[in-house]
């Protein structure tokens, strides 16, 4: 069974911290996601990787950063956190190949709040 | 400006009925589309794709239709339980091997028994 994990269901964190969020998968999947879910906003996209060392910017990375040393882990990282970035954060992770399996598989997410 | 609109926050059906989920989106590159539905406190999971080449997929209780020269899609589900009730999130893509997903805002579905 697929699993994709996440280090905390619940972060309290105050203004001007650093704060990590940690992700795992457990499927050797190669691409790996971090997004904010918003109400009325839907998901969107701040960082994903293809590959170890490998990150690319998605729709609203400012404020953010992200790490990948192992295929299976995948940080994101608040660098100094600041109260707009109170958000439910979800990872998720998928395979590569053709269009049947663009399927991606979420952890159940880390619910920060910034006070 | 939001790429993939999904314009109903909310719907409520009487179970046993259909549900229809509507999808609209604004980049006539998009051609592969995915449905996925979330439960409180539960990250979102698959529920059924189309690509563009197809107007309308299948599986089990839930079809997703694609109308390509109106940029809409719809998820029906037929007949609705009350174990579908959740944000069901739409969401497009260009066909690559990135997978870069937009997502639609979601609608809360609420199917009452």
């Amino acid at each position: 069974d697929v699993k994709v994990t996440q280090s905390s269901r619940y972060l309290v964190k105050r203004t001007g911290e650093k704060v990590f969020l940690e992700c795992v998968q457990d499927m050797d999947h190669e691409n790996m996601f971090w997004y904010r879910q918003d109400p009325g906003l839907g998901l969107r996209l701040i960082y994903f990787s293809y590959d170890v060392k490998m990150k690319e910017k998605g729709d609203i990375p400012e404020g953010y950063s992200v790490s990948r040393e192992k295929k299976e882990r995948f940080s994101l990282i608040l660098e100094s956190a600041s109260t707009n970035q109170t958000s439910m954060y979800l990872c998720a992770s998928s395979q590569p190949g053709p269009m049947s399996d663009y399927e991606q598989y979420f952890g159940p997410g880390t619910r920060l709040t910034v006070t | 400006d939001q790429q993939v609109k999904q314009n109903s926050p909310s719907l409520s059906v009487q179970e046993g009925r259909i549900s229809i989920l509507n999808c609209d989106y604004t980049n006539s590159m998009f051609d592969y589309f995915l449905w996925y539905k979330k439960y409180p406190a539960e990250g979102p999971t698959f529920l059924i794709s189309i690509s563009s080449i197809k107007d309308k997929n299948e599986d089990g209780r839930f079809t997703v239709f694609l109308n390509k020269s109106a940029k809409h899609l719809s998820l029906h589900i037929v007949p609705s339980q009350p174990g579908d009730s959740a944000v069901y999130f739409c969401a497009a893509s260009v066909a690559n091997y990135g997978q870069n997903f937009v997502f639609g805002p979601g609608t809360r579905l609420s199917v009452l028994p």
